[in-house]
């Protein structure tokens, strides 16, 4: 079965730290993972996507993520977090022999001044 | 480019009444989606569509919901009778074709069940 979990509920940081939200993936073949933040009253925004290639994607914002294969773990980063970076990060799977995109339950980025 | 449109962006109903949900597309997408999030989840397919064809609604509560895309651009999701547990955001989202890598989402419908 095909699904991804995000362990953290809610990450606090520091503004100027780095920071990662963690995500990991259960899928049978090629993963397709891709990264969503949520602002408030907001839909989804997409920030970046691993498809094949390279293991470290860039993204949107100063957002990169870490593919990593044995580990099944898709972890978002960046080097130095601001206050504006405080939003929903939501890591999601796809299913390409069926086209379906699973999501993880959320992660709440705060960054505190 | 403009993007996924939805509207009303919120809606307060009382149970048992019906609502309605607009969305329309990117323009040239032909896969169109309905997420329900629930708050403090992840969205949560409803319905998907390629074109004005049904792909996948194993999620629908069909006894309550239904949704159309008629003529293959926009697109009707409708509540009758709401529950209380249909308050949620209802997310319309859309790709350029079903096996495309990326999807974009448009801003949420905010439906409350009182």
């Amino acid at each position: 079965a095909q699904s991804v979990a995000q362990p953290e509920d809610q990450v606090n940081v520091a503004e100027g730290n780095p920071l990662t939200v963690k995500c990991t993936y259960s899928v049978s073949g090629n993963p397709y993972l891709f990264w969503y933040v949520q602002y408030p009253n907001r839909g989804l925004q997409f920030l970046l996507k691993y498809i094949t290639g390279d293991n470290l994607v860039k993204g949107s914002y100063g957002f990169e993520a870490e593919f990593n294969k044995s580990q099944t773990s898709f972890h978002l980063k960046k080097p130095s977090a601001l206050v504006s970076d405080s939003a929903l990060y939501f890591c999601a799977v796809r299913d390409y022999n069926f086209n379906k995109f699973y999501f993880g339950s959320g992660t709440k980025l705060n960054v505190k001044p | 480019e403009a993007g996924v449109a939805q509207s009303p962006r919120y809606k307060i109903i009382e149970k048992r009444q019906s609502v309605a949900f607009w969305c329309n597309p990117i323009s040239g997408h032909a896969t169109l989606y309905w997420y329900q999030q629930i708050l403090g989840q992840g969205p949560k397919l409803l319905i998907q569509f390629q074109n004005n064809g049904v792909v996948d609604d194993s999620q629908l509560p069909k006894d309550r919901f239904s949704a159309e895309r008629l003529k293959g651009v926009d697109s009707t999701l409708k509540i009758q009778p709401a529950k209380l547990e249909d308050s949620a955001v209802y997310l319309c989202a859309s790709s350029l074709e079903p096996r495309a890598n990326t999807i974009y989402f448009g801003e949420g419908s905010w439906l409350t069940v009182v």
